[in-house]
């Protein structure tokens, strides 16, 4: 069976600092892979998706970049956080052309 | 743009009671409408939604689309505590598989 693992679970990030969060999916080969954040009390927001290595679409302008180098790791990066990058940052899979996404356990970053 | 909007925002019942949650879209090329439950963590998903007037149906909960009118409802019946959560709704626009979710309605349910 599939699973999506994310870490760390919880960060607290200074301002200005860099940020690296990891996906990684177990159990499929050549997934669609997804980061969301969602503020507090609202709804996700998509801000990359990835249909295969090295292809990455922003959603969003933002301070945040992906990566994927392997078939089964998205990689989130800021290379300085900004207070409003605090949020649940989640990370999802579908098989290629399917609809339905499975979720990751979350990463809850707080940028002081 | 693509929009989705559920309601009510939040909600709270007493156990045993009947909920209704709304999700009406405006979003171009439809494909499918997805129902997820959020708890403390990642997103759960409970069903998708293809064609008009069909029920979904999971033990206490249901779900049917109508497409002429946008709109999703999903019920809850006798309602329990382990029934709190946010309810998110999601219109997948047939783009790279993209969803594109609702803010969710907050649903508390009490003794």
């Amino acid at each position: 069976s599939q699973t999506i693992h994310q870490w760390p679970a919880t960060l607290v990030q200074p301002v200005g600092s860099p940020l690296s969060l990891e996906c990684t999916v177990e159990g499929t080969s050549n997934p669609n892979l997804y980061w969301y954040r969602q503020a507090a009390g609202r709804g996700l927001q998509l801000l990359f998706y990835s249909v295969g290595i090295g292809q990455i679409s922003s959603e969003v302008p933002q301070n945040l970049s992906a990566s994927r180098p392997q078939d089964r790791q998205f990689i989130l990066s800021s290379k300085k956080l900004l207070l409003s990058d605090s949020g649940f940052y989640l990370c999802a899979w579908s098989v290629s052309g399917a609809e339905t996404q499975y979720f990751g356990p979350g990463t809850r970053l707080l940028v002081l | 743009e693509d929009k989705v909007v559920q309601s009510p925002l939040s909600l709270v019942v007493h156990e045993g009671d009947t909920v209704t949650l709304n999700c009406s879209y405006e979003v171009t090329n439809f494909r499918s409408l997805l129902w997820y439950k959020q708890e403390k963590k990642a997103p759960t998903f409970l069903f998708m939604l293809t064609s008009s007037g069909i029920e979904k149906k999971s033990g206490r909960l249901s779900s049917i689309l109508d497409k002429k009118e946008l709109f999703s409802i999903l019920n809850i019946t006798a309602t329990q505590t382990g029934d709190s959560a946010i309810y998110l709704c999601a219109v997948h626009t047939g783009t790279a598989s993209k969803l594109t979710f609702g803010t969710g309605t907050r649903l508390q349910v009490t003794l």
